[in-house]
């Protein structure tokens, strides 16, 4: 049964700590998606990668974002330091194509910056 | 500056209602538009359109996309408690690398 699995579910963290959380895309897919959702925006983009390489990650306050995907199993979203505004959930999505097309979502998880 | 806007922004019908949720979109190279269902977690995959005036369908959920009005529409018939969720709609723009650009979502209830 191919899904996207995101570690750690959920997340509670004080202000200023790192955190990181992972995201192992659907084996084959080459396109992979970090979201973040919250109320009162919904669901944004943060980053995209193609084949391993950010394609873009303008969506990212860079200061304290940072993408990876360290190899075609793992991508790696962090956040140092942690703010609470940066409490949402954070969805990673792959696909198997160019385009985003029928992206597969992973279960989320759920920050909270206190 | 929103590119994709869905309307209603939530809805309450009983069961067994049609309804019908709407989604427009303002994108400058479109390549798709998809809709998901998104309950208590992740989104899952309804439908992707390309092409205008073609019905795509699944069950009692069907789709169209309006490419030259620049809107697509999701209709439930014969709802269920189950169709309870909210519905997003998101739009592929070959501009942004086929990044999904996603609208606000309709919520939707379903009672009994």
């Amino acid at each position: 049964d191919a899904r996207v699995t995101q570690t750690p579910r959920h997340k509670v963290t004080e202000m200023g700590q790192e955190v990181t959380m992972r995201c192992q895309p659907i084996l084959g897919h080459n396109t992979v998606f970090w979201y973040r959702q919250t109320m009162m925006q919904g669901l944004e983009l943060l980053a995209y990668f193609r084949n391993r390489a950010p394609l873009d990650d303008s969506g990212m306050p860079k200061d304290r974002f940072s993408a990876e995907m360290p190899d075609a199993t793992l991508a790696t979203l962090k956040i140092q330091p942690s703010e609470p505004r940066d409490s949402a959930v954070y969805f990673c999505a792959s696909g198997p194509g160019q385009g985003a097309g029928e992206a597969f979502f992973g279960q989320g998880t759920r920050l909270t910056v206190v | 500056e929103d590119k994709v806007v869905q309307s209603p922004l939530s809805l309450v019908v009983h069961e067994g209602d049609t309804v019908t949720l709407n989604c427009s979109y303002e994108v400058t190279n479109f390549r798709s538009l998809l809709w998901y269902k998104q309950e208590k977690k992740a989104p899952t995959f309804l439908f992707m359109l390309t092409s205008s005036g073609i019905e795509k369908k699944s069950g009692r959920l069907s789709s169209i996309l309006d490419k030259k009005e620049l809107f697509s529409i999701l209709n439930i018939t014969a709802t269920q408690t189950g169709d309870s969720a909210v519905y997003l709609c998101a739009v592929e723009d070959r501009n942004s690398g086929y990044a999904l650009n996603f609208g606000k979502g309709t919520s939707l209830l379903v009672t009994p």
